[in-house]
């Protein structure tokens, strides 16, 4: 069948320690995003790619980092400059609109990261 | 900027009575709406979708949803609850074409009584 996949499910990270979340889709999508969220805090963008070696920032992009090596996956990097990490963290995927259409996201099952 | 408001943070409904959860929505042209779920520990799951057509969108699981252009409106509607539904609710927002993002509201918990 075809999805996303995320791993780990749950993820410690120490302070001052990057830590890598991993998403992968075998959806043939050209789309991905990067979704944060913190109870009562709806979801917050944090990075999205359109095609392979490029991406953009989304609202909450400070202390993250991304790649688009490949179609199938975008990997973030929580890096030490964010300064509160916890959270879940959602990864998703679509397809482009075409004419008069539009295609919905489809998600992963996150990972939930914590601090030691 | 576009924004989503859900103005219910929790709701409690009793197993078979009927329910609604509201969504408004501010965009400057046509929205492409969406109303998504998530049980607790997981991803979103996609219940339903508007973009043009037919104002009342019937979606899975029994629910549907009325586009109203006039009050920005887009809420979803169910006629009898089951103990199952008990998860989040989230309306989403977006741009028609190409890889437009999505901007979500903060959510609605929607809790049912036996």
């Amino acid at each position: 069948d075809g999805g996303i996949t995320q791993s780990p499910k749950y993820l410690f990270r120490k302070e001052g320690q990057n830590v890598t979340l991993s998403c992968e889709q075998n959806l043939n999508h050209d789309a991905m995003y990067w979704y944060r969220q913190d109870p009562g805090q709806g979801l917050r963008l944090i990075y999205y790619s359109q095609i392979v070696n490029d991406f953009q920032k989304g609202d909450i992009a400070e202390g993250y980092s991304v790649s688009r090596e490949k179609k199938e996956s975008f990997p973030l990097t929580v890096t030490s400059a964010q300064k509160n990490p916890t959270a879940f963290y959602l990864c998703a995927s679509r397809q482009p609109a075409g004419e008069g259409s539009n295609q919905p996201q489809h998600f992963g099952d996150g990972t939930r990261l914590s601090i030691l | 900027a576009q924004s989503v408001t859900q103005p219910d943070i929790h709701i409690t409904v009793s197993e078979g009575a009927s329910l609604e959860l509201r969504c408004n929505y501010s965009y400057g042209a046509t929205p492409y709406l969406f109303w998504y779920v998530q049980s607790p520990g997981q991803g979103l799951q996609l219940l339903l979708k508007y973009f043009s057509g037919d104002t009342l969108v019937q979606g899975i699981k029994g629910f549907e949803a009325e586009f109203k252009r006039s009050q920005s409106s887009f809420n979803l509607r169910k006629p009898s609850v089951h103990w199952s539904d008990a998860a989040e609710y989230f309306c989403a927002v977006g741009a028609l074409g190409g890889y437009s993002t999505l901007t979500f509201g903060k959510g609605t918990m929607l809790l049912v009584s036996p």
